[in-house]
């Protein structure tokens, strides 16, 4: 495996269920990022993990909790999700602290009914 | 104001033409500066890295300025595999904080 991979690559849901993301970077990154990409919105990010360090956008809900066992593994948790939730969730790595790019993965396309 | 904007586009041109897109940016302490790409239904990929002196790849070439706090991309001699969607990216100055602009649409028609 090269790069960065996510499974699922699309994942239907009800509303009352509970489901993972899961990411995974081969690239030795040590940030990896996750970011919602709603229609016609920019990338909003919803959380990094830098250094071993979490940094959380403030405005991402509660029934999203992510989790980084180690520097090449991310994982978000999703729990009574709403239908707006529905989007392409992007899990992203680069090399910290220097702000270099990031590597995108290909993204679970998520349909909450 | 918006962290990062862009022409709103869709920008239609033909094979062969030259198209420029623009973004600005709001935070002078951004540090890092990127253009994406991101054909449709799929992931953005680093078109390229945007320098202080500027620089070229190929077909397309960046440019910064700081003062003004812009960035554009020029794209010479399109080709059809060119349209997508053109991304901006600004790293925030405090390590991983990234921030993408809206993207700027582009169809080469041929």
């Amino acid at each position: 495996e090269t790069g960065v991979t996510q499974t699922p690559r699309h994942l239907v849901m009800g509303m009352t269920n509970k489901k993972s993301l899961k990411c995974e970077q081969h690239l030795g990154h040590n940030a990896m990022y996750w970011y919602k990409q709603s229609a016609k919105k920019p990338l909003e990010l919803m959380f990094v993990y830098s250094l071993e360090e979490r940094v959380e956008n403030n405005s991402v809900p509660s029934r999203f909790s992510p989790e980084c066992p180690n520097s090449s593994h991310l994982f978000l948790h999703l729990h009574t999700l709403q239908p707006e939730d529905s989007a392409l969730y992007l899990c992203a790595s680069s090399q910290a602290p220097y702000g270099l790019e990031q590597f995108f993965g290909p993204g679970t396309r998520l349909t909450v009914l | 104001r918006k962290e990062v904007e862009q022409d709103p586009g869709p920008f239609n041109v033909p094979e062969g033409a030259t198209v420029a897109f623009n973004c600005t940016y709001s935070n002078s302490a951004s540090q890092s500066f990127f253009w994406y790409r991101q054909d449709c239904r799929k992931e953005p990929k680093l078109l390229m890295s945007v320098y202080s002196s500027g620089n070229e790849d190929g077909r397309f070439t960046a440019q910064l300025n700081r003062a003004s706090q812009y960035i554009s991309l020029l794209i010479r001699d399109s080709k059809l595999s060119d349209s997508a969607t053109y991304l901006c990216v600004v790293n925030i100055g405090e390590g991983q904080n990234f921030v993408f602009g809206p993207g700027t649409r582009l169809s080469v028609l041929p």
